[in-house]
């Protein structure tokens, strides 16, 4: 079955810094991969999703993620953290099988410092 | 255009009520999806309605959950029989089934406590 591992439940950084939020999948296909954010007592928002059409996926903010088929990894980074990105970030599979159901990581929670 | 609005925002209730969670999709999304997050479990899909059917409903976690969906528009999940572990946070998510049908447009949520 498809699934997402984030690495790390928290990530911490200083403002200005880049970051990084690391996931890796499990899947026997090319998945359809997205990163979604959720801001505190906010609503889920798409950042990013990976379709195959491109292996570096620009997204909205700042954020891009990288799909590298030979390491099942689809990490999201930013060059500069600004403390607006504080916020929960889930790596999320849909699984084959059709209805498009989203499959979430655990969540990365990213502090950011000034 | 209006995004995915859910209501009530909160709700407390007792052990053992039934309670009723409201989701109005994006106008025109046929697709729409229940989820829940919790602090134990993270975020899980619960049903998914195409229109006014629901052909997965695999993660419902036990018979007091159902949900149904009129006119293709408005959902409602029906908890009975409430228990202390249904508390979380129950998130509804519309898409279109034209163009994009992979990305899911998530409502605020509505959070439930179960005393």
């Amino acid at each position: 079955a498809q699934s997402v591992t984030q690495l790390d439940s928290h990530v911490s950084v200083s403002e200005g810094t880049p970051v990084l939020l690391r996931c890796n999948y499990s899947s026997s296909y090319s998945p359809s991969l997205f990163w979604y954010v959720q801001h505190p007592n906010k609503g889920l928002q798409l950042l990013l999703k990976y379709t195959s059409a491109a292996t570096l996926v620009k997204g909205i903010n700042g954020f891009e993620a990288e799909f590298k088929k030979s390491e099942t990894s689809f990490h999201l980074t930013k060059p500069s953290a600004h403390m607006s990105d504080a916020a929960e970030y889930f790596c999320v599979v849909i699984p084959s099988g059709g209805y498009n159901k989203l499959i979430f990581g655990a969540g990365t929670r990213l502090a950011v410092h000034p | 255009g209006a995004g995915v609005s859910q209501s009530p925002s909160n709700k407390v209730t007792e052990k053992g009520k039934d309670v009723e969670l409201r989701c109005d999709p994006i106008s025109g999304h046929t697709a729409l999806y229940w989820y829940r997050q919790s602090l134990g479990q993270g975020l899980e899909f619960l049903i998914y309605f195409q229109g006014n059917s629901a052909p997965d409903k695999s993660g419902l976690p036990s018979d007091r959950f159902s949900a149904e969906r009129t006119g293709g528009s408005v959902s409602t999940l029906t908890i009975q029989r409430t228990q202390q572990e249904d508390s979380a946070v129950y998130l509804c998510a519309s898409s279109s089934q034209t163009g994009d049908q992979e990305t899911q447009y998530f409502g605020p949520g509505t959070r439930l406590l179960v005393l």
